[in-house]
């Protein structure tokens, strides 16, 4: 399968502070970025989708001015968590997809703790 | 709107035997592609299967083999000689591949495998 990688892979930080998570499809490129969140013994929820060059897509609930998608090249997205509070700890999986294959690859996740 | 169903939120399985994870789904579409990922205790995801709507035939990888019965709507993945790597979290997901691609996620069943 496709090469996913996602950095950070832990982070900790104060409420109130801004946390960028990096994405990179290593070996295709990816005109299709989604962005998933987890909470421990659940499913995956879907909280946006970026497609290279233009604005997310986002779902209904996830605030887009607190959950900034980044999608400026075909290799690389980000999302940048703002002004983080205790709520928004979670586990964030960065999912590109293959249009080639028709299949979402995933990243390893990002595990995001806010004091 | 599609929706994933699986109902069994925890099964467990002595090692060398075989289980049964079930998965119903709900569509009105006619191309559509089902898939089962595993998520093990690392939580980076893995693809285990993948089924596409218009074969009939059942997909197989090794000991995993999928019962898809398009007409009920059912995708069941077997797990034949369960080792104990087995051991994870397991999701059902759909997407249709018409209009926007994106996976829709079951719940999860949460398999255990017993020496």
């Amino acid at each position: 399968g496709a090469v996913v990688s996602q950095h950070p892979s832990r982070v900790i930080c104060k409420s109130g502070t801004s946390v960028k998570i990096e994405c990179r499809s290593l070996d295709f490129q990816a005109t299709t970025m989604f962005w998933y969140r987890q909470f421990p013994k659940q499913s995956l929820m879907l909280m946006a989708t970026s497609n290279e060059g233009s604005k997310a897509t986002y779902e209904q609930g996830v605030e887009k001015d607190k959950f900034l998608i980044n999608h400026a090249s075909l290799t690389l997205s980000t999302l940048t968590v703002t002004s983080a509070h205790p709520e928004d700890s979670s586990f964030y999986i960065c999912s590109p997809l293959d249009l080639q294959d028709n299949e979402q690859f995933f990243g390893p996740g990002t595990r995001l703790t806010v004091l | 709107a599609q929706t994933v169903t699986q109902s069994q939120p925890e099964m467990s399985v002595q090692e060398a035997e075989t289980v049964t994870l079930s998965c119903t789904y709900d569509t009105s579409e006619n191309n559509y592609y089902l898939f089962w990922y595993k998520q093990p205790p690392s939580r980076q995801m893995i693809l285990v299967i993948r089924q596409e709507a218009y074969k009939q035939q059942n997909a197989t990888e090794n000991r995993f083999s999928v019962n898809f019965q398009k007409a009920a709507k059912s995708f069941s993945l077997k797990i034949s000689d369960s080792q104990l790597g087995d051991t994870a979290m397991y999701f059902c997901a759909f997407t249709k591949l018409s209009g926007t691609y994106k996976y829709i996620f079951g719940t999860g069943t949460r398999l255990k495998v017993l020496a």
